[in-house]
Parts: structure tokens; C-alpha cells; sequence
């Protein structure tokens, strides 16, 4: 059974800093992984997909990379801002289903 | 406009008493699936289904029900409620033709069951 975890459940940085948000995945047999941002009672907005054939997509300030081997994906927040707060959540396409984590709650303080 | 659209998004209901929430989606995708989201628990998957006709029992089915006579709509039922089944509750589609397809939610619908 896939089991996806994030590390940490929780942070907080100040305004600028560059950040990282982790992954992981026990079963390295996925088609895709995805990162989603939620905010607060709201529905989940697909930030980024990696394709299993690739490597790592960019878009703007976000940097997300996939090491399938390893089962490890990370996202790279560059010089971030207070309206990134937000919780982070990462999922892999295994099988024919979509398995999640739990979701980093990101607090960026102005 | 490309969307999945879920009813009611709020509702307050007292235990027992039967209630469905319906989900559509107008993007002809094969794949739906229920989650529901409490507090420190996560995204936790209630039922899914493959195409119609199709459906599989999630991590927490226990309590709902579902059923996917049509493409388009995938409705989740509360046979008889109870207050621990109140949650945010999420349907999503995706067309899960390839490793290219993202997931598509909707805005989310609060049941509160007394």
C-alpha cells in the first residue's frame, strides 16, 4: 500500500526567506506527483506536476523536483511572501487513485 | 468553465437523519473520489470511482455511501449520520488518461451532523 508523509507538519519563516517543503513515498511505481496549495477551508489548487519520466517543474517562485528511486519529492518556495501562507500538500497517481499526504502548514510572517 | 461542483456547501443536520451531497463535474473525466478533512487527520479518501458503474471503498468508508449511474455525477450518502461524520467534506475528477492529468476539486461542503 502507498503511504506519502511530509516533513515538517508545520512551519514558520519570516518574509524573504527561501524554503523547502519534503515529500515521501513508499512506492516508487507512480505515474505523477503533484503538489497542491489549500488555504483555510478552502479546496485544494494543483500547483505543480512531475511526469514519473521527470525530473523537476518550475513555475514562477516554485521549484518542485522528483527523485523516484528514493521516493522523495521536494518543493522549493523562493523568497517568500506572507500570502504563501497556506498548507502545502503533496499526492502521487498510484494505481488508478490518488494518494495524499497530510499537508505542511506554511506561515510566512510579514 | 471547467469545474466540480458539489451541493449543499453548508449544512446542519441532526443525527440519523438520511442526507446525500451531490458532486458533478462537466469535463467527462472517468475518475471521481470523496475525501473528507478534520483537523490534524488529513485528506482521507471515502470512496472512488473508476468510470460508471465503477466504484471502491477508500480508507474510511464506513457510514457513506455512494453510487455513479451517470459520468458526470458521483452523489455521497449518509444513510443515517452521526456526529462523527461531521467534516469538510471534498469531491474531485480527473480524467486519468496519463501520467499528465492533474485532480480536480471541488470548493468543499461542511457538514455538521447534531
Amino acid at each position: 500500500k502507498q503511504e506519502v508523509t511530509q516533513i515538517p507538519a508545520a512551519l514558520s519563516v519570516p518574509e524573504g526567506e527561501n524554503l523547502v517543503l519534503n515529500c515521501s513515498f513508499t512506492d516508487s511505481a507512480i505515474y505523477n506527483l503533484q503538489w497542491f496549495r489549500q488555504d483555510p477551508g478552502k479546496g485544494l489548487t494543483s500547483l505543480l506536476l512531475i511526469q514519473s519520466s521527470q525530473r523537476e517543474q518550475t513555475s514562477g517562485r516554485l521549484n518542485a523536483s522528483l527523485d523516484k528511486s528514493s521516493g522523495r519529492s521536494t518543493l522549493y518556495i523562493a523568497a517568500s511572501q506572507p500570502g504563501d501562507s497556506a498548507t502545502y500538500l503533496c499526492a502521487v497517481l498510484y494505481g488508478q487513485n490518488f494518494v495524499f499526504g497530510p499537508g505542511t502548514r506554511l506561515s510566512v510572517l510579514p | 468553465e471547467a469545474q466540480v461542483t458539489q451541493n449543499p456547501r453548508y449544512l446542519i443536520t441532526v443525527t440519523g437523519k438520511k442526507l446525500t451531497v451531490t458532486c458533478s463535474q462537466n469535463m467527462n473525466h472517468e475518475y471521481m473520489s470523496w475525501y473528507r478533512q478534520d483537523p490534524g487527520l488529513g485528506l482521507r479518501q471515502i470512496y472512488y470511482s473508476m468510470n460508471v458503474e465503477v466504484t471502491d471503498k477508500g480508507d474510511v468508508p464506513e457510514g457513506y455511501k455512494v453510487s455513479r449511474k451517470e459520468k458526470r455525477n458521483f452523489p455521497l450518502i449518509l444513510e443515517s449520520p452521526s456526529p462523527n461524520q461531521t467534516s469538510l467534506y471534498f469531491c474531485a475528477s480527473s480524467p486519468l488518461r496519463d501520467s499528465g492529468n492533474t485532480i480536480y476539486f471541488g470548493e468543499g461542503s461542511w457538514l455538521t451532523v447534531v
